[in-house]
């Protein structure tokens, strides 16, 4: 069963523009790692949040983890074409069999 | 540093066959996770080896196997192979056992069964 769920499924801006990703996720959890997987190749990884941190920073992602509310949000600032691809959340569940669970991701499509 | 390898890249068997996946990972990481991606059920964890052990499976059948050198590489084998498991295949590599750190996947392998 899926942990992690992000919304919405699809994403479609134009090169510019922010786009935000939520994930939400059902039990507790040790960390939060969103990945980026181009077209049907392998995945990226672009940042971990553990869950007593609120907010991460990297170039053009902002993190943020609400762990009252069981959820996550990744903002991508100024859009680029480059962008393009499906985003995953993946949660790392407290006190389980450490592994992470991955979310169906979200389909980014970035317009020139 | 090279990337986590995987070979081959593209596979196609048929029906109650066996496979074998290979996966390089980067040089030092230690832990190597397996991973299925299908449109239907998303990705899903198979099994991690750390230091030849392995230390987390997943919920897949026993046709699923896998094990991990002294030298970190890992090989993943499906016997008897179904329709259902057409997937692209990735494995992560990892310097540490575990989920709290960054994963480093592969291109993937894709397996198609006729």
């Amino acid at each position: 069963s899926q942990q992690g769920e992000e919304d919405p499924q699809a994403l479609s801006i134009q090169e510019g523009e922010n786009a935000t990703m939520n994930c939400s996720y059902k039990t507790s959890i040790n960390n939060l790692q969103w990945y980026r997987q181009n077209s049907g190749r392998g995945l990226v990884h672009l940042i971990l949040i553990r869950s007593n941190e609120r907010e991460k920073h990297s170039g053009r992602l902002r993190v943020t983890l609400d762990t009252s509310k069981k959820s996550s949000s990744l903002l991508i600032t100024a859009s680029r074409a480059a962008d393009t691809a499906s985003y995953f959340c993946a949660t790392d569940l407290r006190g389980a069999n450490s592994k992470l669970t991955f979310g169906k991701g979200i389909t980014l499509s970035v317009r020139p | 540093k090279a990337g986590v390898t995987q070979t081959p890249r593209y596979l196609i068997k048929t029906r109650g066959q066996q496979v074998t996946l290979s996966c390089s990972p980067i040089s030092g990481h230690r832990s190597v996770s397996w991973y299925q991606q299908t449109p239907g059920q998303g990705l899903q964890f198979l099994f991690e080896y750390f230091s030849e052990t392995q230390r987390n499976k997943g919920n897949f059948p026993g046709r699923f196997s896998g094990r991990q050198f002294s030298n970190s590489r890992s090989e993943m084998n499906v016997s008897t192979l179904e329709l259902g498991d057409s997937a692209l295949y990735l494995c992560a590599s990892s310097l540490l056992a575990g989920p709290y750190n960054e994963q480093f996947f592969g291109p993937g392998t894709r397996l198609t069964v006729l």
